[in-house]
């Protein structure tokens, strides 16, 4: 059974804080791993993707791999009223999609 | 910018009956999927598709499911008779290669009563 394992939170920070997001993984041999962003009641909006060891940096967003840990984050920076939503962790192994069940963040204004 | 789309919005149902869900995934992607969200849960994958047939499906997608691409811009999802625990939100997603980037339509929500 391969899982997917996310803190549900709720993680709440105040705005124009860092909001940091783990997600930790079972199986070694996946290789691709996407942050999306889910808000209540609409589909999963892709936010970010990353295939190899270390950070990858796209605007306010940090994703962060550590295969050898099994370990993927997501740091939000300056962290805005409209990031409140859900953060879904999904790792591919073969051609499947596994998603965590969520991180829910509210940021306060 | 392309979009997935889906239609129905949202779907009512009564159980046991048949349900045909669709979905036009972004014109140049070659690889389609189907999950299913049941509220308050975590996104399920269903079934991928590629080259005009499954590529791998998950242990939810029994014979009550098929999928087709019935022409060169729909991807259906069937469920021949409808079971009060199909209610949920359907989810198609398509990329253009394996494993890479994917892109979600904005959802079937079906009701089964």
């Amino acid at each position: 059974q391969k899982e997917v394992e996310q803190n549900s939170g709720p993680l709440s920070v105040p705005e124009g804080a860092i909001a940091s997001l783990n997600c930790t993984y079972s199986d070694r041999v996946s290789q691709s791993f996407f942050w999306y962003r889910q808000y209540s009641g609409k589909s999963p909006e892709l936010i970010m993707s990353i295939y190899s060891n270390g950070d990858k940096e796209d605007g306010r967003f940090t994703a962060q791999l550590n295969k050898a840990s099994q370990y993927v984050s997501l740091l939000i920076r300056d962290s805005q009223p409209s990031d409140s939503a859900t953060y879904l962790c999904a790792v591919v192994t073969g051609n499947q999609f596994y998603f965590g069940t969520g991180t829910s963040l509210t940021v306060i204004p | 910018e392309p979009e997935v789309t889906q239609t129905p919005s949202h779907q009512v149902t009564q159980m046991g009956q048949e349900v045909i869900l669709r979905c036009v995934p972004i014109s140049n992607h070659l690889y389609f999927y189907w999950y299913r969200q049941i509220l308050g849960q975590k996104v399920e994958f269903l079934v991928s598709f590629y080259n005009n047939e499954i590529s791998e499906k998950s242990e939810i997608f029994d014979d009550q499911f098929s999928v087709e691409r019935p022409d060169g811009s729909n991807f259906t999802l069937k469920i021949r008779s409808t079971k009060l625990e199909d209610s949920a939100m359907y989810f198609c997603a398509s990329n253009i290669v394996r494993v890479n980037e994917q892109y979600f339509g904005p959802g079937t929500r079906l009701t089964v009563t």
